[in-house]
């Protein structure tokens, strides 16, 4: 069974602490993606890459950094963590004629 | 600026009735739609799709329909099931920027 995996399901960070999410597919996909997901605003691109080494700004990257140093996986990383980003983050997957693979999603708070 | 639109933060609907939940688009060069559907602690998982150039599909008890001079999707489930429960997000795809982008979501509650 082909999957998405986020390695932390809940996570409780303090303000000014540097956090990263990590994200594993075992589907060989080239493209990897993290969204934030808020109630009343649906899920909102950070950022995403199109290969190892790649990454590009998505639609709110500001406080947010990625790493993609292997294919398979993908890290988004806080550098400072605040109480505005306390969300659930969703890690994704694709390819091309592959639609979206989502992880189950971390839920992070910044205390 | 929100280029895909769900208006309606929740619908409540009776087991077997039909359930519509509605979503607007801005931007005329997305080539796909697809509906997500959410269960709590769970990541989205696809449901059904429709490519651009048509004006319907239909895959079991879900049925996406598109008007793209409205530049509008609706999807219906009928008959709706307890088991629909769930958050369901709209979202579009551009081959262009290979970009998934997604609506607020709507929570759909069937009563028994």
């Amino acid at each position: 069974d082909v999957k998405v995996t986020q390695s932390s399901r809940y996570l409780v960070k303090r303000t000014g602490e540097k956090v990263f999410l990590e994200c594993v597919q075992d589907m060989d996909h080239e493209n990897m993606f993290w969204y934030r997901q808020d109630p009343g605003l649906g899920l909102r691109l950070i950022y995403f890459s199109y290969d190892v080494k790649m990454k590009e700004k998505g639609d709110i990257p500001e406080g947010y950094s990625v790493s993609r140093e292997k294919k398979e996986r993908f890290s988004l990383i806080l550098e400072s963590a605040s109480t505005n980003q306390t969300s659930m983050y969703l890690c994704a997957s694709s390819s091309v004629g592959s639609g979206y693979t989502f992880g189950s999603g971390t839920r992070l708070t910044v205390v | 600026d929100q280029q895909v639109k769900q208006n309606s933060p929740s619908l409540s609907v009776q087991e077997g009735r039909i359930s519509i939940l509605n979503c607007d688009y801005t931007n005329s060069m997305f080539d796909y739609f697809l509906w997500y559907k959410k269960y709590p602690a769970e990541g989205p998982t696809f449901l059904i799709s429709i490519s651009s150039i048509k004006d319907k599909n239909e895959d079991g008890r879900f049925t996406v329909f598109l008007n793209k001079s409205a530049k509008h999707l609706s999807l219906h489930i009928v008959p709706s099931q307890p088991g629909d429960s769930a958050v369901y997000f709209c979202a579009a795809y551009s081959g262009n920027t290979g970009k998934l982008i997604f609506g607020q979501g709507t929570t759909l509650q069937v009563k028994p």
